[in-house]
């Protein structure tokens, strides 16, 4: 089936730091990639996305390109603040089925 | 701005007691969806409304029921709530469905309580 595996465990670094967490998919067709962030007691908001192949997904500082050829999806910023603690989800649908398939999540907690 | 609102955002039960959980969104979108979110867990799909048409997944227990009368709103409802339905649980819509590449827009969720 469809399913999207992402980096175990929090990811606490400080302020100005380099971030990069890991997403790897497997899929039944040809997804689509997502990124969603989930501030303390919010729901998801789309974060970036890219739809095909070598697509790179570019918003607020955070980027991710679609690589086929290693089925990654890795997000990336250069200089994190105290604002983007927060838990990122990497999510996958395939083309002619709704679902997303999530990852488990990682916790970012960017210290001052 | 158009959005996805949920009311309210924390609600509170008593065990065995109905619930109804309301969404609505101004995006005119044809697809509304209903996830369970337990802490520190990804979104779990429910159900979605295609337009008017419902579409169950195949896991998701007998209790939980949606209802939407118009585009605009959607409600989950949770007919004899148990502690293990306390979560979190996610509103979203999309354009279209199937395309692979339609976002979802989420809403910022209704935290249930049990008791």
């Amino acid at each position: 089936g469809d399913s999207v595996t992402q980096m175990e465990g929090p990811v606490t670094l400080s302020e100005e730091a380099f971030l990069t967490i890991n997403c790897t998919y497997t899929a039944t067709g040809y997804p689509s990639l997502f990124w969603y962030v989930q501030y303390p007691g919010e729901g998801l908001q789309l974060l970036l996305k890219a739809t095909k192949a070598d697509d790179k997904g570019s918003n607020k500082g955070f980027e991710a390109t679609y690589r086929k050829e290693t089925t990654s999806f890795h997000l990336e910023k250069g200089s994190v603040q105290v604002s983007d603690s927060a838990v990122y989800f990497c999510a996958l649908m395939v083309y002619g089925n709704n679902r997303l398939a999530f990852g488990k999540g990682n916790q970012v907690v960017v210290i001052p | 701005d158009a959005m996805v609102i949920q009311n309210p955002r924390y609600q509170v039960t008593q065990f065995g007691k109905p619930v109804t959980l309301s969404c609505s969104q101004t995006l005119n979108h044809n697809v509304m969806y209903w996830y369970q979110q337990k802490s520190s867990q990804a979104p779990k799909l429910l159900f979605h409304y295609y337009d008017k048409d419902f579409n169950n997944e195949a896991d998701t227990p007998d209790n939980f029921q949606s209802r939407r009368p118009n585009t605009s709103f959607c409600f989950l409802d949770i007919r004899s709530p148990g502690l293990g339905d306390a979560a979190m649980y996610l509103c979203a819509t999309s354009r279209e469905r199937g395309s692979g590449g339609d976002t979802q827009y989420f809403g910022p969720g209704t935290r249930l309580t049990v008791l």
